[in-house]
């Protein structure tokens, strides 16, 4: 495997339900990110992992639950998430303090909540 | 707060034609970078181009090349020999030189006709 994976790729749950999705980098970065992708709106950070310590809350609601267990990988734990939480959902990584520092994206979770 | 503006909601050019793409962006920095990502119809987001602010030079990758402007916080992304494979949503994005957080604008929908 290379670059950025998540799974899984498309999601579907209810209201009610407990859901993960997962990220995983073979790049050797240090850095991780969760993006939301809604329809006709700019991506939206919500986590960044810098060192497995996370570094930015983007005052995102507490039915989302970041986890970060080791530098290549990051989870987005969901409970009890609404209609409006419906979007994209975009990890990414980077070598955090070098150079450029370019995030690198995996290819997205589609999460639909009904 | 850095803001970046994306003026073109859809952009259209003729295969093995040259196109344009816009962004501007506001901040009171002096050092940072700049992106831009594509997004084809499968989501993954894909590097195309980067600039560093304290570099001159315009960058350039292959048919894709920008028009980076400091004083006037003006980096546009110019598409030469245009291939369909082009076609996407492409996204410009802004990055302190201080921090790992993107800064993202709407995006330009780029269709290209054969």
């Amino acid at each position: 495997e290379t670059g950025v994976t998540q799974t899984p790729r498309h999601l579907v749950m209810g209201m009610t339900n407990k859901k993960s999705l997962k990220c995983e980098q073979h790049l050797g970065h240090n850095a991780m990110y969760w993006y939301k992708q809604s329809a006709k709106k700019p991506l939206e950070l919500m986590f960044v992992y810098n060192f497995k310590e996370q570094t930015e809350n983007n005052s995102v609601p507490s039915r989302f639950s970041p986890e970060c267990p080791n530098s290549s990988h990051l989870f987005l734990h969901l409970h009890t998430l609404q209609p409006e939480d419906s979007a994209l959902y975009l990890c990414a990584s980077s070598q955090a303090r070098e150079g450029t520092d370019t995030q690198y994206f995996g290819p997205g979770t589609r999460l639909t909540v009904l | 707060a850095q803001t970046v503006t994306q003026s073109q909601p859809e952009m259209s050019v003729q295969e093995a034609e040259t196109v344009t793409l816009s962004c501007t962006y506001d901040t009171s920095e002096s050092d940072y970078y700049l992106f831009w990502y594509k997004q084809p119809p499968s989501r993954q987001m894909i590097l195309v181009i980067r600039q560093e602010a304290y570099k001159q030079q315009n960058a350039t990758e292959n048919r894709f090349s920008v028009n980076f402007q400091k004083a006037a916080k003006s980096f546009s992304l110019k598409i030469s020999d245009s291939q369909l494979g082009d076609a996407a949503m492409y996204f410009c994005a802004y990055r302190s030189a201080g921090g790992n957080k993107l800064v993202f604008g709407a995006g330009t929908i780029l269709r290209v006709k054969s």
